[in-house]
C-alpha cells in the first residue's frame, strides 16, 4: 500500500452514532491533517498532527475527536453530528508542520459522511 | 482572515488550446504556492508547487508567481479533454506560531473536445 490510504470511503451514520475515521500514511511523513470539503467551498483545514502531537485545532466543534497514535495513523472519531456535517473529509501528510512547513500535501482519497 | 480567491467559473476552452487558471491571495507573508487538480468525487492531486516569483514548467502545465502583485496562475497548454476538473490554489505561510495552508473554492475547467 502507498501514499495515503482512508477508510471507510463511505458511511453513512444517524445524529446519534459514534464512529471513527482511519487514514494512514505510507509516505514516511511528520505532518498529518484532516480537512472538511462540503460542496462549494474551500477545504477547511480541521486538526494539524506534528509528530503526534496536535499544533492545530481550527475552532472544530467537540463533537469531531482527533486521535494520532504515531505519525502513520490518524483518526477522526465522529459522535452527535449534525446533518450540515455531512461533507467530504480530507485525511493529508506532508514532510513537515508547524513552523518548518511549506512542504506538498498529499491526500488520501477521502471519506464520504452523510449524517441523517 | 488570510484569503485565497479563485474564479469558480467554469472556464470552457477548446481542445488543444491554453487554459490560463489564477488566483489571488491577501497573505503578504506566504512562502509557498501550490496548485492541486480534482477530478469528481475524487481527493486533490499536487500539479505544481511553486516558492519563487517567475515560471515554473513541469510537461503541459506552467505555474506563475508575483509575490508584489499576490498572485499565482497555471497554464495549461495543448488542453485535453481529460484536463476537465477543478484546480484548487493553495498558499501556504506562517500563522501564530504555526504554518497553515489556505484553499481557494477552485475553478472548474472544461476542455472542449
Amino acid at each position: 500500500e502507498t501514499g495515503v490510504t482512508q477508510t471507510p470511503r463511505h458511511l453513512v451514520m444517524g445524529m446519534t452514532n459514534k464512529k471513527s475515521l482511519k487514514c494512514e500514511q505510507h509516505l514516511g511523513h511528520n505532518a498529518m491533517y484532516w480537512y472538511k470539503q462540503s460542496a462549494k467551498k474551500p477545504l477547511e483545514l480541521m486538526f494539524v498532527y506534528s509528530l503526534e502531537e496536535r499544533v492545530e485545532n481550527n475552532s472544530v466543534p467537540s463533537r469531531f475527536s482527533p486521535e494520532c497514535p504515531n505519525s502513520s495513523h490518524l483518526f477522526l472519531h465522529l459522535h452527535t453530528l449534525q446533518p450540515e456535517d455531512s461533507a467530504l473529509y480530507l485525511c493529508a501528510s506532508s514532510q513537515e508542520a508547524g513552523l518548518l512547513g511549506g512542504d506538498t500535501q498529499y491526500f488520501g482519497p477521502g471519506t464520504r459522511l452523510t449524517v441523517l | 482572515q488570510k484569503e485565497v480567491e479563485q474564479n469558480s467559473g467554469p472556464l470552457s476552452v477548446p481542445e488543444g488550446a491554453i487554459a490560463s487558471l489564477n488566483c489571488t491571495y491577501s497573505d503578504r507573508v506566504s512562502q509557498s504556492f501550490f496548485w492541486y487538480r480534482q477530478y469528481s468525487g475524487k481527493s486533490p492531486e499536487l500539479i505544481m508547487s511553486i516558492y519563487s516569483n517567475g515560471d515554473k514548467e513541469d510537461g503541459r502545465f506552467t505555474a506563475q508567481l508575483n509575490k508584489a502583485s499576490q498572485y499565482v496562475s497555471l497554464l495549461i497548454r495543448d488542453s485535453q479533454p481529460s484536463d476537465s476538473a477543478t484546480y484548487l490554489c493553495a498558499v501556504g505561510g506562517p500563522t501564530s506560531g504555526t504554518y497553515k495552508y489556505i484553499f481557494g473554492t477552485g475553478t472548474r475547467l472544461k476542455v472542449l473536445a
